[in-house]
């Protein structure tokens, strides 16, 4: 595709909740990236894939986080039993190799009540 | 480990003004470092970026940072702000190898301009 998309992109779900997020990347893109971005602070990293393979997850906050890319395309993120903390805007970035340059999407702005 | 401070959460300046974003980064190998900029309801965009090479690196839109490494610092400059770099920025790096690219970020600076 022309950029990196994310669907949706607000989520307003209830405490104990599951969500799914999605991302869809540049359709060449190898690597594709999480991000957690907290109001008033910069993008933290959740975790990567290298096509289908997550080789780091270390940014995961807890087990109730997961990711997937199964086909080494499209990837989401899954979040059970939500809780307020987990409210924030939650960025996906995809790049051609590696060490290349991010292409953001848009973002998915999650709001747990 | 990696980190990254920038200096100031809220830089206002006046239009044709110069813009001198702050940031000081922490690493134990050499750094790749990145400035990105985030408009409203939109991703992130690199403006520049510092990999290996000339330490005065030009981005997009006029600006241009300089990577210093006695001081830890990769500070981002404009000559003349336009009411069009209103935005909030952010200062990365990023360690190749088996930590893969991912970017620590510190935590945005945002710029406003006065007519």
């Amino acid at each position: 595709g022309a950029g990196v998309s994310q669907s949706p992109r607000y989520k307003v779900t209830k405490r104990g909740q599951d969500v799914t997020l999605r991302c869809d990347p540049i359709s060449s893109h190898a690597t594709l990236y999480w991000y957690q971005q907290a109001l008033g602070q910069g993008p933290e990293f959740l975790t990567y894939f290298n096509y289908e393979a997550q080789p780091d997850k270390s940014g995961l906050p807890s087990d109730r986080f997961s990711a997937e890319r199964p086909e080494g395309s499209i990837s989401t993120l899954t979040i059970q039993r939500t809780e307020q903390r987990d409210s924030a805007m939650y960025r996906c970035a995809s790049s051609f190799l590696i060490d290349s340059e991010q292409y953001f999407g848009p973002g998915t702005r999650l709001t747990v009540t | 480990a990696q980190s990254v401070t920038q200096l100031g959460s809220h830089v206002s300046v006046s239009e044709g003004a110069l813009v001198l974003l702050r940031c000081n980064y922490s690493s134990s190998v050499p750094p790749y470092l990145f400035w990105y900029v985030q408009y409203p309801n939109q991703g992130l965009q690199l403006l520049l970026k510092y990999t290996t090479g000339a330490t005065l690196v030009k981005g997009i839109n006029g600006f241009e940072a300089e990577f210093k490494k006695s001081e830890t610092s990769f500070h981002l400059t404009k000559p003349s702000a336009h009411m069009s770099d209103a935005a909030e920025y952010f200062c990365a790096v990023s360690v190749m190898g088996n930590q893969g690219g991912k970017l620590i970020f510190g935590q945005g600076t945002e710029l406003s301009v006065k007519p």
